[in-house]
């Protein structure tokens, strides 16, 4: 079946960096983007951005331009988002998706999410 | 501050129906952009419910359903289950192209 599979949960001083993997099966990765959102304790969605697979081509959200880097491998059809500089308002499950074609921008299906706690 | 409003919560008793309102959805050339709704259990990763304004996946009951004017969308849950207690966020785009969630809506059942 179509699946994401996340990484686990991770715990960072502020200032340092943070790498969240995203493994794909069940369809053919290179076909799709993977989009990168996070949602802070109580809180709603927030996009970070995506990357088109088959050539590493990138959108970031504004907010995060100049903090994230998403890259993906296609040999292991695993992407990866890390975001740098963590403060603690970064705190948050960091969840990547499946974009459903490269026009339609609906997420279907989502990873499990990545738990990152920023703490001193 | 979301570019898309939703009401905090709604509420409903069982076999009721309830709506949840998502405004504020930009327009590009004269259309709006599609609306897509995720529903989110306690804990759990977001499902998508409902996507292109009023479009079901594949497993997604018929209880469910989205429609969508002008720049206002909703999503409605007819027949309200235990089982629909959940967060709901709609989602759409903003005139740059970028990706835009509703605040949620808390679905609680009496």
């Amino acid at each position: 079946q179509v699946q994401l599979v996340q990484s686990g949960a991770e715990v960072k001083k502020p200032g340092a960096s943070v790498k969240v993997s995203c493994k794909a099966s069940g369809f053919t990765f290179t076909n799709y983007r993977i989009a990168w959102l996070r949602q802070a304790p109580g809180q709603g969605l927030e996009w970070m951005g995506w990357i088109t697979t088959y050539n590493g081509n990138t959108r970031y959200a504004q907010k995060f331009q100049g903090r994230v880097t998403m890259t993906t491998d296609t040999s292991t059809t695993t992407a990866y988002m890390e975001l740098r500089s963590l403060r603690s308002d970064d705190t948050a499950v960091y969840y990547c998706a499946r974009k459903a074609t490269l026009i339609d921008n609906w997420f279907d299906p989502w990873g499990q999410g990545t738990q990152v706690i920023v703490s001193s | 501050q979301s570019v898309l409003t939703q009401p905090p919560s709604v509420s409903g008793a069982p076999g009721q129906r309830v709506t949840i309102s998502c405004t504020g959805i930009s327009s590009n050339s004269g259309a709006t952009f599609d609306v897509h709704w995720y529903q989110q259990l306690p804990g759990k990763a977001p499902k998508l419910l409902i996507y292109g304004d009023s479009n079901r996946p594949s497993g997604v009951p018929d209880r469910f359903s989205g429609t969508k004017s002008d720049t206002s969308a909703s999503l409605a849950i007819t027949g309200l289950q235990a089982e629909d207690e959940a967060d709901y966020y709609c989602q759409s785009s903003d005139s740059s192209l970028s990706v835009v969630f509703g605040g949620g809506t808390k679905v609680t059942v009496l």
